[in-house]
Parts: structure tokens; C-alpha cells; sequence
């Protein structure tokens, strides 16, 4: 997990509030990447970016939004958080397009 | 959807045994790679094969790849308790335009019992 971190670790959170979650990296790394997993679907990618303010949509990006100002930074959003939003998400760094480092995961409830 | 899918979803075996895991896929990949996630923890990247290697090595590590088939096995020799986790594959491919995507498979359990 060195040189990647993020924030909240844990947070509970009721249906219908906005949520940020934050990806800081120290690696200074082009790529950077969101995810969320849970039981029987494994890893699915959320939002990715590959430069400052360029992001694009992963497969189950509905009811997220991302923002990178600046390549250390890379946030998620969840507008209006729902209960199926309930995951683990998991910010990701690559200087590549290639192998991938990940953060320790932040756990969210949506109540 | 997923691209890799690996085999056995759970796999309980002794020390000093051996494990092998294996990953299928559908599409042209650029490379594979395989990914270890200890409990509640983020996943550690362990090794990467590219589309026109045939297998590679690290340490206690051997991966296959046959493209003609789709398949990649993860082989890890003389387990111990502390590689107890869940062993991922993650392909490589043209996601549309220039962009590549990583796609995960959901995993494989690996219980090593002392």
C-alpha cells in the first residue's frame, strides 16, 4: 500500500447523502483508478483517469462521478448514495497501462 | 462483464503442496496478470505475462499462458500458511479506441493449512 492512500477508511453513510471518497498518491503516477468489489462480482472498474482532468467511464460508473485536479488526488463521488452502493472500493495507481497498485480499500454502508 | 474467470472458485490444500489455479478469457488480451489479496487488505500484484510469452517465473511463482486456448495457470510450489488468500487474474485488451482496460476475474480462495 505504500504510496497510496485513502480516505475515508470506513464510513457509514443513509440512502439519499453525497459521499466523496479520496485517492492520494505519492508516486506521481499518470494512471489512477476506482473500483469496488463484492461477493460474486469480484473487481469492477468505476471511473479511471489517465491525466489530469482526463477521466473516463468504467463498466458500472452509473450514480458516480470522479474529479482529478491534480495527479496526486483523485476522488469519487456518489451524488446520491443508495444502498447498493453498499461495497468496497478500492483506488488504484499505475505508471502504465500496464500492472496496477492498489490502496488499502474504503469500506461503505449506505443505510 | 468479466473477462477472466478462474478455476477452482476455492481451493483448500496442505503446506508444502502445491497449488494451481487457473484463468480462462474470452477476447485478445495484451498480457495477463495475476493479483493476491490477503483479507481485507488491497490486492498485490504478482506477476505479468505478456500475449507472446509462454510462461514466466518469480520466486515460487510459475505462470502459463496459451493464447490458442485462452488460458493462463497460476502455479505456486511448496505453499505455506502465509500464501493463504485470494488469487486474482486480470486481462489486458483493447477497450474501445487507444485506451486499454484491466478486467478482473472474481477469484480463487486459497486456504493453505499448516
Amino acid at each position: 500500500d505504500a504510496g497510496i492512500t485513502q480516505s475515508p477508511r470506513h464510513k457509514v453513510t443513509e440512502t439519499g447523502t453525497p459521499v466523496t471518497l479520496r485517492c492520494h498518491q505519492t508516486e506521481n503516477h499518470r494512471y489512477m483508478y476506482w473500483y469496488r468489489q463484492d461477493p460474486g462480482h469480484g473487481l469492477r472498474l468505476i471511473h479511471y483517469s489517465y491525466g489530469v482532468k482526463d477521466t473516463d467511464k468504467g463498466e458500472v460508473s452509473d450514480g458516480y462521478s470522479v474529479s482529478r485536479s491534480k495527479t496526486e488526488d483523485f476522488l469519487l463521488t456518489l451524488e446520491s448514495a443508495t444502498s447498493s452502493q453498499t461495497s468496497v472500493y478500492f483506488c488504484a495507481i499505475s505508471p502504465t497501462l500496464y500492472e496496477q497498485y492498489f490502496g488499502p480499500g474504503t469500506r461503505l454502508t449506505v443505510t | 462483464s468479466q473477462q477472466g474467470e478462474e478455476d477452482p472458485q476455492a481451493l483448500s490444500i496442505q503446506e508444502g503442496e502445491n497449488a494451481t489455479m487457473n484463468c480462462s478469457y474470452k477476447t485478445s488480451i495484451n498480457n495477463l496478470q495475476w493479483y493476491r489479496q490477503n483479507s481485507g487488505r488491497g490486492l498485490v500484484h504478482l506477476i505479468l505475462i505478456r500475449s507472446n510469452e509462454r510462461e514466466k517465473h518469480s520466486g515460487r511463482l510459475r505462470v502459463t499462458l496459451d493464447t490458442s486456448k485462452k488460458s493462463s495457470s497460476l502455479l505456486i510450489t511448496a505453499s505455506r500458511a502465509a500464501d493463504t488468500a485470494s488469487y486474482f487474474c486480470a486481462t489486458v485488451g483493447r477497450s474501445g479506441g487507444s485506451n486499454y482496460k484491466l478486467t478482473f476475474g472474481k477469484g480463487t480462495l486459497l486456504t493453505v493449512n499448516p
